[in-house]
């Protein structure tokens, strides 16, 4: 059975840093395009950043510079390491492979 | 980058069928799949449709998806309607330029 795990979320202050982990179970997150999406309270689905199975990555023009996508292979587990983070970063962020299947999400709050 | 315009919200009574479309703004719909997901309030997306009219499995054979290029939109459309697909309703789709790209969503009321 697939399973996408997220965890890491928390409350974090302006310009602070945080890293999000998303652990899969049932397939290999190397051999897939991975994403990261967001929701703020009450929004719709924004899309974050992707990691292709060949290693390139990607980023919404919101987060570039700021945010990074990696993968541990050895682990089978996807990160998000988010930094300079601002108000308009809280969010629910979802890990997913991509059109396929869906983590449960993580909320993060950044508020001081 | 392209854009995809869903309508805001839909309803329709159990029983029926309702299609929500997904109109790109520029480029061919037919050129990148399209993928639709469904969120309940409270929950994660989960995926009912993929690669324009794939179903995952698990995904009731009452949800299809297709796309209509002299429209250049994509719709997904529900039949014998349940009050458990009261959802918010999203679609996506990408190009060499953008790698996801999600429509607004779409409320269906099932009343």
């Amino acid at each position: 059975e697939v399973q996408l795990v997220e965890t890491g979320g928390g409350l974090i202050q302006p310009g602070g840093s945080l890293r999000l982990s998303c652990a899969a179970s049932g397939f290999t997150v190397s051999s897939n395009y991975m994403s990261w999406v967001r929701q703020a309270p009450g929004k719709g689905l924004e899309w974050v950043s992707v990691i292709y199975s060949g290693g390139s990555t990607y980023y919404a023009d919101s987060v570039k510079g700021r945010f990074t996508i990696s993968r541990d292979n050895s682990k089978n587990t996807l990160y998000l390491q988010m930094n300079s983070l601002r108000a308009e970063d809280t969010a629910v962020y979802y890990c997913a492979r991509v059109n396929l299947n869906w983590g449960q999400g993580t909320l993060v709050t950044v508020s001081s | 980058n392209f854009m995809l315009t869903q309508p805001h919200s839909v309803s329709e009574s159990p029983g029926k069928t309702v299609t929500i479309s997904c109109t790109r703004s520029s480029g061919s719909i037919a050129s990148n799949y399209v993928q639709w997901y469904q969120q309940r309030p409270g929950s994660a997306p989960t995926t009912v449709i993929y690669e324009d009219n794939q179903r995952p499995s698990g995904v009731p054979d009452r949800f299809s998806g297709s796309i209509d290029s002299s429209s250049n939109s994509a719709s997904l459309t529900i039949s014998g309607l349940k009050t458990e697909d009261e959802a918010d309703y999203y679609c996506q789709s990408y190009d060499s330029s953008a790698p996801v790209v999600f429509g607004g969503g779409t409320k269906l009321t099932v009343l």
